[in-house]
């Protein structure tokens, strides 16, 4: 079946500083979706990704649809503390999404 | 809109009770999901409806669960007997039908459920 691998699983970084995370899939994806679910609270959609090499911008964050179809990033620059939570990349090609364990950051501040 | 309701927002339980948990879409939307959260497993997808019919409950982890949408703006969870394995936050989720797949989706701010 697919596979899909995050990383990195959990991440540590001070206030002010950019973070990376990556997404990689066993088979190609139609549709990247990226969430961020907050401490208490449901995840909720940060950027949609719909076509390879697609590149998509919301304020601080950044994301790319790769070209093989098979990956995706989201870098956040100037991290603050409310940027903390779990973030999670998911195919969006059909209602039913799979979300995952996510990736856990935290920003100290 | 007040967006997706879940109630209530923390329950703790014996082992061996029954545990029902309750979701109200947002208005007007005609698919519902739920989910279950731990640190072990992730978020994982146990059931979803759409117009108020159980599409896929291969999520389900046994017997024990059930879920019901007797209408369009009320669905339950229902665990019986639940045990300590099942503390976990749930997640109730909704989303339009003619919307871009996955776009859409709105979540509750979860039942702690913890069973003692």
């Amino acid at each position: 079946g697919q596979q899909l691998n995050q990383s990195p699983q959990s991440m540590f970084i001070q206030e002010g500083e950019d973070v990376s995370m990556n997404c990689t899939s066993s088979s190609i994806f139609n549709t990247w979706l990226w969430y961020k679910q907050e401490p208490g609270e449901g995840p909720v959609l940060l950027i949609a990704l719909y076509k390879a090499g697609e590149l998509t911008s919301n304020g601080r964050l950044t994301a790319q649809f790769g070209i093989t179809r098979k990956d995706s990033f989201l870098n956040i620059s100037a991290s603050i503390p409310s940027d903390v939570g779990i973030y999670f990349c998911i195919e969006g090609g059909s209602k039913k999404l799979v979300f995952g364990k996510g990736m856990k950051l935290t920003v100290n501040p | 809109d007040a967006g997706v309701i879940q109630s209530p927002r923390h329950e703790v339980t014996e082992m061996g009770q029954e545990v029902t948990l309750r979701c109200k879409p947002i208005s007007g939307h005609d698919y519902l999901f739920w989910y279950r959260q731990t640190m072990m497993r992730g978020l994982e997808l146990l059931i979803y409806f759409n117009n108020n019919v159980p599409i896929d409950d291969s999520g389900m982890p046994e017997d024990r669960f059930s879920a019901k949408m007797p209408n369009a703006s009320f669905s339950t969870l229902k665990i019986q007997p639940s045990e300590p394995r099942d503390s976990a936050v749930y997640f109730c989720a909704s989303t339009l039908s003619f919307e871009g797949a996955g776009d859409g989706y709105t979540f509750g701010s979860g039942t702690r459920l913890t069973v003692v």
